[in-house]
């Protein structure tokens, strides 16, 4: 597709419930990323990709965390037994570059974004 | 982890003004990157500056990062409606990611 496509656009969860978050990022594009943004704040980095090799999971909040891009594509970010601090737009990156931030040029494709709030 | 400082929180300006939002980093700086956020959607790449004293520009955006490379500057020129937003700065850290500013929330009234 033309952009980073993420899925669901909204999600509400009830506290103790598993979520499943899905980035489709541009076609051929070796790198990804997952952010968390609360509200009011700038995006905090959860973990990187490249191809599907987790190169980078060093911002994960905890292990009810985890993230796969099992064929270089898409990639899905598990949530375990939620709770309201997950509350949070979970964003999807990705960029055709291998440097740590992206192209030069472009920099990272963002993205709209799930939003998840827990009850 | 590097600290990113941005000034104001937030601006209000009216159409047409000029403004400048600042951003401001504990450590020296080896990449800046500007990105735009509007409500609700995902963030927007502007420019990235690397050198000490680098500036540039894009349609009424300019960005400039000091000669010690620890502050950059963004400045809008005649700002418009479609200027407004979230907008971001973000440096370069050890590993993988980048490390973004909380954010300077623009409005434009008419």
């Amino acid at each position: 597709g033309a952009g980073v496509s993420q899925s669901p656009r909204y999600k509400v969860a009830k506290r103790g419930q598993d979520v499943a978050l899905r980035c489709d990022p541009i076609s051929g594009h070796v790198s990804l990323f997952w952010y968390q943004q609360a509200l009011g704040q700038g995006p905090e980095f959860l973990t990187y990709f490249q191809n599907e090799a987790q190169l980078d999971k060093s911002g994960l909040p905890s292990d009810r965390f985890f993230a796969e891009r099992p064929e270089g594509s898409v990639s899905t970010l598990k949530i375990q037994r939620t709770q309201q601090e997950d509350s949070a737009v979970y964003l999807c990156a990705s960029s055709s570059s291998l440097t740590a931030a992206g192209d030069f040029n472009y920099g990272y494709t963002f993205g709209s974004g799930t939003r998840l709030t827990v009850v | 982890s590097q600290e990113l400082e941005q000034s104001p929180q937030s601006l209000i300006v009216q159409e047409g003004k000029n403004l400048t939002i600042n951003c401001t980093s504990s450590k020296t700086l080896y990449g800046l990157y500007w990105y735009k956020q509007k409500y609700g959607e995902g963030l927007i790449f502007l420019m990235m500056l690397q050198k000490g004293g680098e500036e540039k520009s894009h349609e009424k955006i300019t960005a400039k990062l000091d000669e010690k490379k620890q502050q950059s500057s963004l400045h809008i020129t005649a700002s418009q409606p479609s200027h407004a937003g979230i907008y971001l700065c973000g440096a370069e850290q050890s590993g993988y990611a980048l490390n973004f500013g909380k954010g300077t929330s623009l409005l434009v009234t008419p």
